[in-house]
């Protein structure tokens, strides 16, 4: 079927305000992960989903991060007040299982905080 | 902490090999991948190897692991400009889902 699909593809906002990103993965695929993309700090992990399991958060840079997965399909990115570093593509990638050898990534949501 | 580096630049002549390295840290790491990334695009998965294997071979693409050394490379066979891109060594960390990614090497192909 489709890919990972992400929502919106870019996202320019102000200093201080909440975003919310979404990912869509591949059909059947039960794991699902966060990583974020910036200049600065290359490809780095945020948070990851399997199954019921309790998330992974470890890779979340700051309590105005969060995530959450309903029902163990589309998951959100939420965060609040922004700051300008937070700026970056946020991605994310899926796979059958966390043991499945194949992560896949979305195409990206690119965040300008001004 | 888990760590992989990279080379961060590579330039070859099309029709030539291209060979991009990258040394990881995390002795459990269980599967190493090889991303690709064009401008402006997401990552694609070009391919992987899981830790018991030596070589990995997929048309064009060779994959080398040397375990003890924690060594990977990625050779592209006769290289053609819509191979430039920036490649992304990961590796998968222990025993959770988490890729641990390298800085990316930019492979730059002259005609």
């Amino acid at each position: 079927g489709a890919g990972v699909s992400q929502s919106p593809s870019n996202k320019v906002t102000e200093k201080g305000k909440d975003v919310e990103l979404r990912c869509d993965p591949i059909s059947g695929h039960t794991a699902l992960y966060w990583y974020r993309q910036s200049l600065g700090q290359g490809l780095e992990f945020l948070i990851y989903f399997q199954g019921n399991s309790a998330p992974d958060k470890s890779g979340l840079p700051s309590d105005r991060f969060s995530a959450e997965r309903t029902g163990g399909s589309v998951s959100t990115l939420t965060i609040q007040r922004t700051q300008q570093e937070d700026s970056a593509v946020y991605l994310c990638a899926s796979s059958l299982a966390r043991d499945s050898g194949s992560q896949y990534f979305g195409p990206g949501t690119r965040l300008l905080v001004l | 902490g888990e760590d992989v580096e990279q080379s961060l630049f590579l330039s070859v002549r099309e029709g030539d090999s291209s060979v991009i390295n990258c040394t990881y840290t995390d002795s459990s790491s269980t599967y190493l991948y090889w991303y690709k990334q064009e401008p402006g695009a997401g990552l694609q998965l070009l391919t992987y190897i899981f830790s018991n294997m030596d070589m990995k071979q997929d048309q064009r693409l060779t994959v080398l692991l040397n375990k003890k050394d924690k060594h990977l490379s990625l050779r592209i066979a006769d290289t053609q400009t819509g191979d430039s891109a920036i490649y992304f060594c990961a590796a998968r960390s222990g025993n959770t889902g988490k890729l641990i990614f390298g800085q990316g090497t930019t492979l730059q192909v002259k005609p």
